[in-house]
């Protein structure tokens, strides 16, 4: 039972540069989520999709790119790092039809720090 | 949009106890209330949920309270135990998938051997 597998756990960054947070799930969700933590806060929706080929932004998406090509994967794309992007990582899934009031299942998380 | 508060923001209960946290949202068009529970290191983890067209979700040593009507539901602990130390949020949820998700700040529940 894998659920929602996220990589790399940890990653530090230095300003400027790129990288792609992955995120897979094997439960044949159809929505998916992206959220940041920073310290002692709550999580803030970046981009959520309701299935392949369809995405929309969250609570907090400047400096963020998502796509869905497929239903298990939905990656995160930093471009340009910046420090305001220091944060925990959590991708999560779930089964609707239409609707978002459905539990989430979320990964460990990715713990990223841009110096 | 959406505005979510939960309090108190720290609980610190004698092993054995209970514990009460609070969630107050702002959206009457939220139908569902979950309770998640995260520990050091891991994601949330959902333990209880509600829908609006209950008022009491029991299961084991916790159970969940609606009051639609006050917009706020609760999370009860009894018999508190210390793997129930973690930080848990609520986030009240609307159906329309046009609606942003919002989720408390946490509770950080430290349970005192």
């Amino acid at each position: 039972n894998a659920g929602v597998t996220q990589t790399p756990k940890f990653r530090i960054l230095k300003i400027g540069q790129s990288m792609t947070l992955q995120c897979t799930q094997d439960m044949n969700h159809n929505y998916m989520y992206w959220y940041r933590q920073d310290p002692g806060m709550g999580l803030k929706l970046i981009y959520y999709s309701v299935g392949a080929g369809i995405t929309d932004k969250g609570e907090v998406p400047n400096g963020y790119n998502v796509s869905r090509s497929t239903t298990e994967d939905f990656p995160l794309r930093l471009e340009l790092a910046a420090p305001s992007q220091t944060s925990v990582y959590f991708c999560a899934s779930s089964y609707s039809i239409g609707r978002k009031d459905q539990p989430q299942h979320f990964g460990d998380g990715t713990r990223l720090s841009i110096l | 949009g959406e505005n979510v508060e939960q309090h108190p923001s720290t609980l610190s209960v004698q092993e054995g106890d209970s514990a009460v946290i609070k969630c107050t949202y702002s959206d009457s068009a939220s139908n569902y209330f979950p309770w998640y529970k995260q520990e050091l290191g891991k994601g949330p983890q959902l333990i209880i949920d509600i829908r609006s067209n209950v008022g009491e979700k029991k299961d084991q040593r916790i159970a969940v309270t609606l009051n639609k009507t006050a917009k706020h539901f609760s999370l009860h602990i009894t018999e508190t135990q210390p793997e129930d130390s973690a930080v848990y949020f609520c986030a009240p949820t609307p159906p329309d998938s046009n609606y942003q998700l919002i989720w408390g700040a946490g509770t950080k529940l430290i349970i005192k051997p």
